[in-house]
């Protein structure tokens, strides 16, 4: 497809457990970001790739939480030892980065971690 | 100071009202100012956006009104339609190599028939 893929849309784990969210931008955008959104609240800003450059992880909520982009494209979101607090949608967007441009940015539809 | 505060939580408008939406921002180094829409169960999508070099931008029935002075701009929906019924979300950005949007906590936005 021509969107912003995330997999899988739906996941429940125990907690304690580890898990692994796919992010597939859009072909050709260079920017990927990681928003975490929990039920009824805003989104709340994980971590930022672009290009080749170092990722911006200054929203990263604790060292269980890491994520890497390869080949400059897919990324994945690793959260380790799963807590309940990581309850929440986790939506994926990439945009691609113009001079003085809007970087508007184009999210997937989301994973849905529920941690019981 | 990279909080952007937006109200109401919630609103409920009849059909062919006017949907009123405000945010507030303290960092005046933002210079991008868009809002996102977003459906259940899908991802926040652009809905409009200014600059602060203008104090109004329209799209159809969909209106950014910007104040430079007090910090403030708000989205105005004209004629709202049962299918505008979403979740709202301001954010303000600043222009730089990174572009990360701030985003305000969401409005539900309920349009009843």
């Amino acid at each position: 497809g021509a969107g912003v893929s995330q997999s899988p849309s739906n996941k429940v784990t125990e907690k304690g457990k580890d898990v692994e969210l796919r992010c597939d931008p859009i072909s050709g955008h260079t920017a990927l970001y990681w928003y975490r959104q929990s039920l009824g609240q805003g989104l709340e800003f994980l971590i930022y790739f672009q290009g080749n450059s170092a990722p911006d992880k200054s929203g990263l909520p604790s060292d269980r939480f890491s994520a890497e982009r390869t080949g400059g494209s897919v990324s994945t979101l690793t959260i380790q030892r799963t807590q309940q607090e990581d309850s929440a949608v986790y939506l994926c967007a990439s945009s691609l980065m113009r001079t003085g441009g809007t970087g508007e940015l184009f999210f997937g539809e989301g994973s849905r971690l529920t941690v019981l | 100071q990279q909080q952007v505060k937006q109200s109401p939580q919630s609103l409920i408008v009849q059909k062919g009202g006017i949907s009123i939406i405000n945010c507030a921002y303290e960092n005046t180094a933002f210079d991008y100012f868009p809002w996102y829409q977003q459906f259940p169960g899908k991802g926040p999508a652009l809905l409009i956006a200014i600059r602060p070099d203008v104090s109004e931008k329209k799209e159809g029935r969909f209106t950014i009104s910007f104040n430079k002075s007090a910090k403030q701009f708000s989205l105005h929906i004209m004629d709202s339609q049962p299918g505008d019924s979403a979740t709202y979300f301001c954010a303000a950005s600043t222009s730089g190599s990174a572009r990360q949007l701030t985003f305000g906590s969401g409005t539900q936005l309920t349009v009843l028939p």
